[in-house]
Parts: structure tokens; sequence; C-alpha cells
């Protein structure tokens, strides 16, 4: 069964300090590792698509990195507006069994930067 | 262009009743998902379609779920003698096809007194 552990819970940080959240996954095999955002009372926004250890991405303050085993996601001088819950998902390649076609997400990360 | 719209926003409804939530696509996403959201827990999985078929349903909690997609496009997801236990968010994505990068719309909030 696909597993997705996200660490820490919750974060808070003060404006322009920089900080990674984690992505522990467990999959029969990897065909891709998604990052999105969620603002209160809205849907996931997508942000990053990974598919292979080694592989990183950026946009604008964020960084995504994936090894075999977990995913980072670094945040470089956030500002106020980068308050979010960030989650992280996996998509199984193999036929599980259940859920094969569906994303299987972790908890998620609530992110607080304060001005 | 468009991403993916649900309605109603919101929904309140007695225990035992029945509802319906759509779900409009992207335009020319073959493949449909619906997932439910609890307060503190990322999104879980319940169905997804592929053109008309649900491919996968593996994700419904019992049989008091259901969900069509008759031509290829709108998708309505179906919930009989809701239970309080209903009560999450639904939400709805689409990507290209299957294996692909999904979109999610903005949820519709589930309320079951």
């Amino acid at each position: 069964e696909d597993q997705v552990t996200q660490s820490p819970e919750a974060l808070r940080l003060q404006e322009g300090e920089s900080s990674s959240l984690n992505c522990s996954y467990t999959v029969s095999g990897l065909r891709g590792l998604f990052w999105y955002r969620q603002d209160p009372g809205k849907g996931p926004e997508f942000l990053f698509t990974l598919y292979s250890a080694g592989e990183e991405k950026e946009k604008e303050r964020l960084k995504a990195t994936l090894t075999k085993k977990e995913s980072f996601l670094h945040i470089t001088a956030p500002k106020p507006e980068d308050s979010a819950t960030y989650l992280c998902a996996v998509l199984d390649v193999f036929d599980s069994g259940g859920g094969a076609d569906g994303l299987t997400f972790g908890k998620g990360t609530h992110l607080i930067i304060q001005p | 262009g468009a991403g993916v719209s649900q309605t109603p926003s919101n929904k309140v409804t007695e225990k035992g009743k029945y509802v319906e939530l759509r779900c409009d696509p992207i335009s020319g996403h073959t493949a449909l998902y619906w997932y439910r959201q609890s307060l503190g827990q990322g999104p879980e999985f319940l169905i997804y379609f592929q053109g008309t078929g649900a491919a996968d349903d593996s994700g419904l909690p019992n049989d008091r779920f259901f969900a069509v997609r008759p031509e290829g496009s709108v998708s309505t997801l179906k919930i009989q003698r809701t239970e309080r236990g209903d009560s999450a968010v639904y939400l709805c994505a689409s990507s290209r096809g299957n294996q692909e990068t999904q979109y999610f719309g903005p949820g519709t909030r589930l309320l079951v007194l």
C-alpha cells in the first residue's frame, strides 16, 4: 500500500527565514511525485511534478527535489503570501489493487510566514 | 482557459437525504477524478473515469456512493442516504490522460446534519 508522510505538520517562520518541508513516501513503483499548495477554503493548486531521483524543479521562491525515498520543498526567503498548506502526493505506476489511478496524499504541512 | 469547476460550492442536507455534486473538468481532459478531504487530512481518492467509464472505483467507501460521466465530460457524484460521517469537502480533478498531472477544482463542502 502506498504511503506518504509529511513533516513537520506545522511550521511558523519569520518573513525571509528559509526552510524545508519533507515528504517521505513508499510506493511499488513511482510514476510521479506531486506538490500542491492549498489555501483555506480552496482546492489544491498544482506546483510541481517530479519523476525520478535527482530531479529538481523551481518556481519563484520554491524548489522541489526528489530522492528514492523522499522529496523536499525548499522555501527561500518566504513572504507572508507563501502561507498555505503544502500537500505532497504520489502516483503509483503499478496496479496495487486499490486506488492505483488516484493520487495518495500526505496530510500536508501547514506553513505560516509572519511579517 | 477555464479550470475545473464544481457546483454547488456548499451543500447542507439532513441525514438520510440524497445529494448530487457536479464537476465540470478542463476542456479536453479525458481523465476525471473524485476525492474526499476531511478537516486536517489530505484528499482521499474515491473514483477515476477515463472517458465515460469508471476505470477505478476502488476508493468509494460503500454502495451509497455512485458517480457517472455519461458523455465523457461533466461528472456527477451521487450520495444516497447521507450520514453525518459523509460531511467533508468533495474535490474533483481532471488531467489530459491517465497518470498525468491532475488539476483540482475548488471543491464542494458537504455538511450532513
